[in-house]
Parts: C-alpha cells; sequence; structure tokens
C-alpha cells in the first residue's frame, strides 16, 4: 500500500493552456473522489467515480473541466483553457467500500496548480 | 443545507500550552458522520477521527481529545500540551452515511505552536 500518488506535485501555466492531472488511488479501493481547494478554504468536492463510472459532479465542475477513470484505475482530471481562478490545490482520494464507512478517505498530495 | 463554520481562522499559541479548536456544523441529516483532519505543509490530509451522530462520547488519544456535543452542534478539539509538530492547518468535516460520501469542509484553522 503506497497511498494515494498523484502526479505532478506542482504545474505552472499560462491562462488558455489545457492542464492534465493524474491521480493513482490505492490499488483495491473502487471510490474515487476529487477535491479542489483554494488559497485559505476547505476543500471542495468536484466529482466522484465508482470503479470507472462518474456518479456525481459538483456544479463546481464547469465544462472546462472533465474527469475520467477508464478501467477503474487511475484518474485524470484535465482543465481545459485554464483562467486564474483555476489555480488551486487539487486533491484525489481514494476508499473502499467498507473503508469508507469506518475510516473516510485516504488523500494524495495533491496537484498545485498556478494559472500565470 | 449543510455547512461546518470553523471559525478561528489562525491560533498561535506557545509550545506546551493547551489549545482547542472550534467546530459547529448544521445539517439536517439525522444520521451523518464527523472528522478532524491535519494538513501539514506538505499539502496531504491526515485522518485523525472519525465520530458519527449516534456516539456522543468523548474521545482521547494520547494528546488529542474530542469533544462532540449533539444540542450545540459542536464537535471541538483539543490538543494538550502542544508541540512544535502539532502546528498545521486543521480541518473539521461533516459526511453523509450513504450515496456519495462526500465532505463538506469547515476552512480550517491553522495552528502555530511556537518553541
Amino acid at each position: 500500500d503506497t497511498g494515494v500518488s498523484q502526479d505532478p506535485r506542482h504545474k505552472i501555466t499560462k491562462r488558455g493552456q489545457n492542464v492534465t492531472f493524474r491521480c493513482d488511488p490505492i490499488s483495491e479501493h473502487n471510490r474515487l473522489y476529487w477535491y479542489r481547494q483554494t488559497l485559505g478554504q476547505g476543500p471542495e468536492f468536484l466529482t466522484y467515480f465508482q470503479n470507472e463510472a462518474q456518479l456525481e459532479k459538483s456544479r463546481l465542475l464547469s465544462d472546462r473541466f472533465s474527469a475520467e477513470r477508464p478501467k477503474g484505475s487511475f484518474s485524470t482530471l484535465e482543465i481545459q483553457r485554464t483562467e486564474q481562478g483555476d489555480s488551486a490545490m487539487y486533491l484525489c482520494a481514494s476508499s473502499s467500500l467498507v473503508g469508507i464507512a469506518n475510516y473516510g478517505y485516504t488523500f494524495g498530495s495533491g496537484t498545485r496548480l498556478t494559472v500565470v | 443545507a449543510q455547512k461546518v463554520t470553523q471559525a478561528q481562522t489562525e491560533i498561535s499559541v506557545v509550545e506546551k500550552e493547551d489549545v482547542t479548536l472550534d467546530c459547529v456544523y448544521e445539517t439536517r441529516d439525522t444520521t451523518y458522520y464527523l472528522f478532524w483532519y491535519k494538513q501539514p505543509p506538505s499539502g496531504e490530509l491526515v485522518f485523525l477521527i472519525r465520530r458519527n451522530s449516534f456516539d456522543e462520547q468523548n474521545e482521547i488519544s494520547g494528546r488529542y481529545s474530542w469533544n462532540f456535543q449533539k444540542s450545540t452542534s459542536s464537535f471541538n478539539f483539543t490538543i494538550t500540551a502542544s508541540q512544535v509538530v502539532d502546528s498545521a492547518v486543521y480541518f473539521c468535516a461533516l459526511r453523509t452515511t450513504s450515496g456519495t460520501y462526500k465532505y463538506i469542509f469547515g476552512t480550517g484553522t491553522r495552528l502555530k505552536v511556537l518553541a
């Protein structure tokens, strides 16, 4: 169990560029979550996968955002035409069905995006 | 609507002092979970405790203790004899017991423990 891995740890991009982040959950976890955390705020829910199915999306996830989890393994979060307001820490978390009831999620260390 | 309020934005204490972090929540659900997470500078959210709405027993784990009072919708966290390593941002969170199991986080309290 190597925990939840996120790549890259930091990303600086110019406004208008596309960026993609990757999350590798704990291997036996079928639930995967993306959260966004802006400076001075708590994490906010973006989207949730159970296996490969995306079951819920927040209204925060505008049409410039897309998330995938092919084959129910790793997940990617893509932001198209980035804006300065997209600058934030993007956190991924995973859990098993049993684990989430008892322990909650395991979070990754996040990807910090800076849009200049 | 569900909401978590952490009114203390930042707290500074001197090492060995006790400190209490406040958390007030709002929910219409009769069954829910409350959590505390620690976020050190590395950014990872570290699980500290989970409490379900049926269990109002206070809990102690080493220097950490939690006081859950359903009557006041509060779930406060106390660190006894604080240490420099306790310096971090602490988040209180509310979570549903079914469906998506998504969290509603508070805005966090930054704790600075000075040597």
